[in-house]
């Protein structure tokens, strides 16, 4: 596997479960983000782990709990969701979290839908 | 705070035909400014990024200029192919350095 790998690539979940969302990068970055893409909004940037350490958390709902066991692997928990939380969540990894040009690689997304 | 405005779409051409999809911005200091792309059933892809004001990012046959004295990062495209169908994005990285990104551009190029 290269790049950035996300699984599952479709969930469909009722408001009362609990899943999970995985993401792993084989490109040897420092830091991992998760976003979350809705129709005809900007991406929304909802974490950010650098070296295995949150460093951002755009106030995002208790309802999603993001996990960095290591630098390679990110999850993102979910529980109790609303049915609008549905979206394509996408995990992107990067090498230079402080500095401005660096580039963000994305995986293809997990599309969740809650019912 | 940051922003990014980009036209919005669809934008819908011919195989051949110019391209130009417009981004502006508003960021104090001296961003580092982005295009990504995102095909069909996939994560974005960076397409070319500018550092600093009068770079020229360009790969595939895609270019953009940062212009600081218009805060513009348009993207240009001299002959679009079919394969190129795709949502563009404009981004801006500045003093935050968290990516911000404008709404997207969905380009459909038709034979």
């Amino acid at each position: 596997e290269t790049g950035v790998t996300q699984t599952p690539r479709h969930l469909v979940m009722g408001m009362t479960n609990k899943k999970s969302l995985k993401c792993e990068q084989h490109l040897g970055h420092n830091a991992m983000y998760w976003y979350k893409q809705s129709a005809k909004k900007p991406l929304e940037l909802m974490f950010v782990y650098s070296l295995e350490e949150r460093v951002e958390n755009n106030s995002v709902p208790s309802r999603f709990s993001p996990e960095c066991p290591n630098s390679s692997h990110l999850f993102l928990h979910l529980h109790t969701l609303q049915p609008e939380d549905s979206a394509l969540y996408l995990c992107a990894s990067s090498q230079e979290p402080g500095d401005r040009a660096d580039t963000q690689y994305f995986g293809p997304g997990t599309r969740l839908t809650v019912l | 705070g940051d922003s990014v405005t980009q036209m919005e779409g669809p934008v819908t051409l011919s195989e051949e035909a110019f391209l130009t999809i417009n981004c502006t911005y508003t960021a104090t200091g001296y961003p580092s400014l982005f295009w990504y792309v995102q095909y069909p059933g996939e994560g974005l892809q960076l397409l070319l990024k500018a550092t600093k004001a009068d770079d020229k990012g360009s790969n595939k046959g895609f270019e953009a200029t940062y212009r600081k004295e218009t805060t513009s990062f348009h993207l240009e495209k001299g002959s679009v192919q079919v394969s190129d169908s795709a949502v563009y994005f404009c981004a801006l990285s500045g003093a935050t350095n968290k990516l911000i990104f404008g709404t997207g551009t969905l380009l459909a190029v038709q034979p």
